[in-house]
C-alpha cells in the first residue's frame, strides 16, 4: 500500500518570502508523486508531477519539488510567495497503475501582506 | 478544452433520501474517478471507472455506488442517506489507458457541495 505524510498542517509565510511545504511517502514500488493546491471553494489543481524522470520537478505557478528517495521525501518550494498562493496544498501518491490516488492530510498556506 | 464539469454544485437532502450526482469528464478522458472530502477524514477515494467497468474501489460501504456511460459520463448514487455523507464530492478524469500502466494526471471538477440533514 503507498501513503503519504505532510509533516506540516499550516504554514505562514510573508509575501516575498519562501515556501517549503514537506511531505514524506511510503510506497513498495517506485511512486508517482503529485503536488495538487485547492483554493477556498474550488476544486483541485494539479501543480507538479513526479514520475521517476528528473528528480526535481518545476511546476506550474513558480513552485518545484524534489524527489529523495534516500529520505522518502518529495518537498514542495517555492522561491517567493504571493498572495494568491494562499490555499491548501495536497501531497498525492498514486498506485502502481495510476487508477487510485492516496492524499496527506493537506498544509493550509497563509501568506502575511 | 473544457474541464471537468460537475451537476448538480450543491444540494441539500435529507437523512434517508437518496441522491445522485453527475460528472462530465475532459473530451477524450475515459477514466473518471470519484473522491469524498471531509473536514474530518480529508480526501478519501470512492471508485474509479474506465469504459464502463469499475476498476478500483475504496472503502465505502455498499450506499455508496457509481456507474459510467458509453460517452465516459459518471454518475455515482448514495442511497439511505446519513448525515455523515455531508461533505464535498469531486470527480477527476484521466487518460488513463487500459492495459498501461503509469500514473496519468488526473484533472478535478469543481465539486458538489452536499448536505444532508
Amino acid at each position: 500500500a503507498q501513503s503519504v505524510t505532510q509533516l506540516d498542517s499550516h504554514v505562514s509565510v510573508s509575501e516575498g518570502t519562501p515556501v517549503l511545504l514537506r511531505c514524506n511517502y511510503s510506497s513498495s514500488y517506485s511512486p508517482s508523486l503529485f503536488w495538487y493546491v485547492q483554493h477556498p471553494n474550488k476544486g483541485l489543481q494539479l501543480l507538479l508531477k513526479y514520475t521517476s524522470a528528473a528528480t526535481l520537478v518545476k511546476g506550474i505557478n513558480g513552485f518545484e519539488a524534489e524527489f529523495k528517495k534516500s529520505e522518502t521525501s518529495f518537498h514542495l518550494t517555492k522561491p517567493s510567495a504571493h498572495m494568491s498562493d494562499a490555499a491548501e496544498y495536497f501531497c498525492v501518491v498514486s498506485d502502481r497503475w495510476g487508477y487510485k490516488l492516496s492524499f496527506g492530510a493537506g498544509t493550509t498556506v497563509t501568506v502575511r501582506a | 478544452k473544457a474541464g471537468v464539469t460537475q451537476t448538480p454544485r450543491y444540494l441539500i437532502k435529507t437523512r434517508g433520501q437518496q441522491v445522485t450526482l453527475s460528472c462530465s469528464p475532459i473530451s477524450g478522458h475515459r477514466s473518471v474517478s470519484w473522491y469524498q472530502q471531509t473536514p474530518g477524514q480529508g480526501l478519501q477515494f470512492l471508485f474509479e471507472y474506465f469504459s464502463e467497468t469499475q476498476r478500483n474501489k475504496g472503502n465505502f460501504p455498499g450506499r455508496f455506488s457509481g456507474r459510467q456511460f458509453s460517452n465516459s459520463r459518471s454518475e455515482m448514487n448514495v442511497s439511505t442517506l446519513e448525515l455523515g455523507d455531508s461533505a464535498l464530492y469531486l470527480c477527476a478524469s484521466s487518460l488513463a489507458l487500459l492495459g498501461t500502466r503509469g500514473a496519468y494526471e488526473q484533472y478535478f471538477g469543481p465539486g458538489t457541495r452536499l448536505t444532508v440533514t
